[in-house]
């Protein structure tokens, strides 16, 4: 398995602000993911981190709101941009370890973001 | 009509029930399905894996696939309370993006002492 460290745990930030939001994996990963979970909700894809090249985002997100980084094979962070109330929720790393065959997703525990 | 359904609860049952919950899909080509369990305040937990159809035990869980309805659950025996969390149904395509999950909006279940 994998540990995944994800920091702030949470935070409360003002409208038009930025936060970003960092993720280390204990070990080697092929893949890393960032979601969104909205109360209530299930999780919601945001990209794939690619190390050393732009993310791949998914339909709905875009680079300008949520620009990811990816250094190296086991740190990414996401920065939620120009805040608005509508991005309260929970921010979700995961990594794909590739161990094994199964190519199984851990998941960090989190980042709940308030936007006031 | 989203990809995968799930009846989002909340699930109440006693102490040593039994728990059924269950995931339906629409996209045949989903080869990989998954059951995480998400504590409040923390990031979802890896439960149980199964490729294709059948059924899988570990303990007190038992995960089954039927392929034909585009159906899965997950069976909770003598259910405890430290069983009550979130349970999310994920899966995934058979190749390429076998690595992305797509899930279900997640059951609330808590189990009374």
């Amino acid at each position: 398995s994998a540990v995944i460290s994800q920091k702030p745990s949470r935070d409360i930030c003002q409208r038009g602000t930025s936060l970003t939001i960092q993720c280390q994996v204990d070990s080697q990963v092929t893949m890393m993911f960032w979601y969104r979970q909205q109360p209530g909700q299930s999780l919601t894809l945001i990209a794939t981190a690619n190390q050393g090249s732009e993310a791949t985002y998914e339909s709905g997100f875009v680079i300008d709101k949520f620009p990811i980084s990816r250094p190296n094979l086991t740190f990414s962070t996401l920065t939620v941009s120009n805040l608005s109330p509508e991005d309260s929720s929970i921010y979700l790393c995961s990594a794909v370890t590739g161990i094994d065959a199964k190519n199984i997703q851990y998941f960090g525990a989190g980042t709940r973001l308030s936007v006031l | 009509q989203k990809e995968v359904e799930q009846d989002p609860g909340p699930l109440s049952v006693p102490e040593g029930a039994i728990v059924s919950l269950n995931c339906t899909y629409s996209n045949s080509a989903f080869q990989y399905f998954m059951w995480y369990r998400q504590y409040s305040r923390k990031g979802p937990e890896l439960l149980m894996y199964t490729y294709s159809s059948g059924n899988k035990e570990d303990g007190r869980f038992t995960a089954q696939v039927d392929k034909s309805s585009k159906y899965i659950s997950l069976f909770i025996r003598d259910s405890q309370p430290s069983d009550s969390a979130t349970y999310l149904c994920a899966m995934s395509l058979s190749s390429g993006s076998a690595r992305q999950l797509t899930f279900g909006s997640g059951t609330q279940l808590t189990v009374l002492p």
